[in-house]
């Protein structure tokens, strides 16, 4: 089946430095992948839709200043978290349909850590 | 507005009980519906979809979910439950009109208790 990784799967970092969370496509191809947040005992929050080749569409609410997206290449989408505060920890989790399909795979997710 | 709704948030059953847990969409296109499951420290996995064609669905692990159109519906449904289904469970619709980016339910937690 489909799989996507996430790198790191952890990270605790300093309040104010930018955190870097990798979302890879391992045997298929995406144009568009999903990025989502997920509080403790709650549901996936969609912040953004990386697109290869062209800017992130951001979720009403979500500062794309604050989250920058990179769809580099066809199997990864990168996304910073810049100037990180402890509100900005979180469980995020990028999802991924192979190019032509609707079924989306979801990576293990990025639990972030910021003091 | 787009949206799906889960009614129960917290379910605890007994091995070998029947499940069902509820979920609703709002939503005026064309409805593609998913089942996800998240086990404990994994990532989410697809359970069953519905796109089309006959409205009661199969998915792994012996779910199943049945989309009534008239009812804005897509249960799922397990017939005996095991420990192992402990887990968090997520419906999800489809919004072609938006890219192909899923709406998540506020999740079900299922316990079973052994």
């Amino acid at each position: 089946g489909a799989v996507v990784s996430q790198h790191p799967s952890r990270v605790i970092c300093k309040s104010g430095t930018s955190v870097k969370i990798e979302c890879r496509s391992l045997d298929f191809q995406a144009t568009t992948m999903f990025w989502y947040r997920q509080f403790p005992k709650q549901s996936l929050m969609l912040m953004a839709t990386s697109n290869e080749g062209s800017k992130a569409t951001y979720e009403q609410g979500v500062e794309k200043d604050k989250f920058l997206i990179n769809h580099a290449s066809l199997t990864l989408s990168t996304l910073t978290v810049t100037s990180a505060h402890p509100e900005d920890s979180s469980f995020y989790i990028c999802s991924a349909p192979p190019t032509g399909q609707e079924t989306q795979y979801f990576g293990p997710g990025t639990r972030l850590l910021v003091l | 507005a787009q949206s799906v709704s889960q009614h129960n948030h917290h379910v605890i059953l007994s091995e070998a009980a029947s499940l069902e847990l509820g979920c609703n969409y709002s939503y005026g296109g064309t409805v593609n519906l998913f089942w996800y499951v998240q086990y404990p420290g994994q990532h989410l996995q697809l359970l069953l979809k519905y796109f089309s064609g006959d409205p009661l669905v199969k998915g792994i692990k012996g779910f199943e979910a049945e989309f009534i159109k008239s009812k804005f519906s897509f249960n799922l449904r397990k017939p005996s439950v095991q420990w192992s289904d402990t887990a968090e469970y997520f419906c999800a619709v489809i919004l072609y009109n938006q890219g192909g980016k899923l709406i998540f339910g506020q999740g079900t937690e299922l316990s079973v208790k052994p």
